[in-house]
């Protein structure tokens, strides 16, 4: 399996700008989760969906940020507009249904909002 | 915020030393994750030690829990500078949401 796959790996744009991040998840993974890493507050949980639909979006830190599972295979974290606070490693992961609560990550995307 | 505290905060040790890093932790749980991150890297799951559980081993890793104290520690055995990393105690909040702490970053010296 080719694990979990985020694209692009660096992202860099200008405040305002709008930035979509993508996440395929592994086949077969019931649940999928958005994290955001920074120095400053470590890694935090963004949202999480269950079989495509999203369970828990308290994470999120205001409208600007918006999150997307149209189907098993693909998903979406997007920002418009973007700040350079939002500078960070945004990472996906997936997880079958069943298991202790082992999650899956992929390598990050690495976003500098100048 | 974090609920996982590990200690210390950063370990420096030869390759070949073993090394010991620690976690507290404030709410009852049901298992605890030990994950690893290497330098701009996703995280890997190391191993899960449930709470009915006092030690667990995965090659040279291997996991205690003290529930009474809200503890846990990992120690890795024989370390290789591929060990060089940093290691985060997880514990799971609710159903699905994994709490990380700030985690060890360990540094293996050649």
């Amino acid at each position: 399996d080719a694990g979990v796959i985020q694209s692009p790996r660096h992202e860099v744009t200008e405040m305002g700008q709008e930035v979509t991040l993508r996440c395929k998840p592994i086949s077969g993974h019931d649940y999928l989760f958005w994290y955001r890493q920074t120095m400053m507050r470590g890694l935090e949980l963004l949202i999480y969906f269950n079989n495509n639909v999203p369970i828990d979006d308290s994470g999120m830190p205001e409208d600007r940020f918006s999150a997307k599972m149209p189907n098993a295979s693909f998903s979406t974290l997007k920002i418009q507009p973007s700040e350079p606070r939002d500078s960070a490693v945004y990472f996906c992961a997936s997880r079958t249904g069943g298991g202790g609560g082992e999650q899956y990550f992929g390598p990050g995307t690495r976003l500098t909002v100048t | 915020s974090q609920q996982g505290e590990e200690d210390p905060q950063a370990l420096s040790i030869q390759e070949g030393e073993n090394a010991t890093m620690n976690c507290s932790y404030k709410t009852s749980i049901n298992n605890l994750q030990w994950y690893r991150q290497n330098s701009g890297r996703g995280l890997v799951h190391l191993i899960l030690i449930r709470s009915n559980e006092r030690e667990k081993h995965s090659g040279r890793l291997r996991v205690t829990l003290d529930t009474s104290k809200k503890s846990s520690s990992l120690l890795i055995t024989a370390s290789r500078a591929a060990d060089t990393a940093s290691y985060f105690c997880v514990r799971r909040q609710g159903a699905q949401k994994l709490v990380f702490g700030q985690g060890t970053r360990l540094t293996i010296n050649p």
